[in-house]
This record gives C-alpha cells, structure tokens and sequence, in this order.
C-alpha cells in the first residue's frame, strides 16, 4: 500500500509563495490523478487541482487557477503543489490524496501539511 | 465545474438511531462518480463510499450510498459512538472534481 508523506508546515508571509510536496512511499503515482485538497480551520474540503504524472496533465479549480501550480516528478514518486500570491485566507491544511484503482476516487491521504500565513 | 449542496447542514441523533444525509449536484454526476467520506478532527478524510453505492474496503455495511444523476444519499443505518464525524460528498466524474460543504453528525 501506498503512504504519501507530506513536507512539513510552513509560515509564510502575505503575498509570499509556499511550495509543499508530497512523496509516494512504498509505490508509484502510477497514472491515478493525484488530487491537492486543502482544508482551512473549521472549514470543509476545498479541491484545489490534480495532476495525472505519467502523462504530466493538470486540471485546476476555477478558484485556484491562477495562483496554483501542481507538478510531479513521476521519477521520483514526488508530487508538488505551488500556492502563489498568498493571503491570510489561505491558512489551511494541505492534503495530497490518491485513489488506489483508476477511475476511483482519492482513498490514500498524506499526513497534512499546515501552512499558515502571518505577517 | 460542479457544484454539490449536502443537508442537512448539522443531524443531531443518539447511538442507534438511522442517519439520512443527502448531497445534491448542480448538474448530472459522470457515471455516478459520486464519493462519501468522513472525516474526524485532527484526521484525514476516510473513504466509505465510491461509484455513488459501492462500500470501500473495510467499511462495515451499516453505511450504504444510493442516488444517481444529481441526488445522492448516504445512509448510517445504526448509528455507532465512532460514526459522529463530518460526512463530505465529491464528485470525481466531472474534469475539475468538487467537494461537497459537509454535513455534521453529532450527538443529541
């Protein structure tokens, strides 16, 4: 069984850029979209975008679309999710998750990664 | 991009008792691709429902999905202390996937 494991929590400033990346432990991406999912405090799950590595597709949410880049590098089993332009509101934890067959939906999550934004 | 709508927004309920949550699509799911997941605090999302109606892997059979087109429902059919959570739908058949707001099951 796949573990995705997570970067560890940032702080970063207004305006500012955070990178957090996610490696496949144990297993491949394969050619399963590798889905980002935040979740801010006390608030519900948000998908932000997915990225399918063997064959480097993105889709990304209307509401993310022009500040977020997902990427992997199927080589190394490593995914990354790049939130650009940041604002308070953006205080969130960030999930990676992948589905364990094709055409399911996520059902292998990462740990998490907090990130918050602090002038 | 499709938007999903659960209610109700908070169900109150004792251990035992059925639990009836809906989530509603803005436009037609592709393929039923319609996911349920429950989420505790401090804890990842657990999958428990894929393909609208088909119970996950080791979900045990008290939660059952049903629904098609834009109407979905998940069911608890006795609820147990471990099932008070936050219950979210996705819908992952559409290119860009969404999730629903959540419905809260506490204890009354």
């Amino acid at each position: 069984q796949v573990q995705l494991v997570q970067s560890g929590a940032e702080v970063k400033k207004p305006g500012s850029s955070v990178k957090v990346s996610c490696k496949a432990s144990g297993g491949t991406f394969s050619n399963f979209v590798i889905s980002w999912v935040r979740q801010a405090p006390g608030q519900g799950l948000e998908w932000m975008g997915g990225i399918i590595p063997m064959f480097d597709t993105t889709k990304y949410a209307q509401n993310f679309q022009d500040r977020v880049t997902i990427t992997a590098d199927e080589s190394t089993g490593t995914g990354y999710m790049e939130l650009s332009s940041l604002t308070f509101e953006d205080t969130a934890v960030y999930y990676c998750a992948r589905p364990r067959y094709f055409d399911w939906p996520p059902e292998d999550w990462g740990q998490g990664t907090l990130v918050t934004v602090s002038s | 991009e499709i938007v999903l709508t659960q209610s109700p927004g908070t169900l109150s309920l004792s251990p035992g008792e059925r639990a009836t949550l809906s989530c509603r699509a803005s436009q037609s799911v592709t393929s039923n691709n319609l996911a349920w997941y429950q989420q505790k605090l401090g804890q990842a999302p657990r999958l428990l429902i894929y393909g609208a109606s088909s119970r996950a892997t080791g979900i045990p059979d008290r939660f059952s999905g049903s629904g098609s087109g834009t109407d979905f429902t998940l069911i608890i059919s006795r609820l147990e202390p471990e099932d008070f959570a936050v219950y979210f739908c996705h819908q992952y058949g559409d290119s860009l996937f969404s999730f629903g707001p959540g419905t809260k099951v506490d204890i009354k």
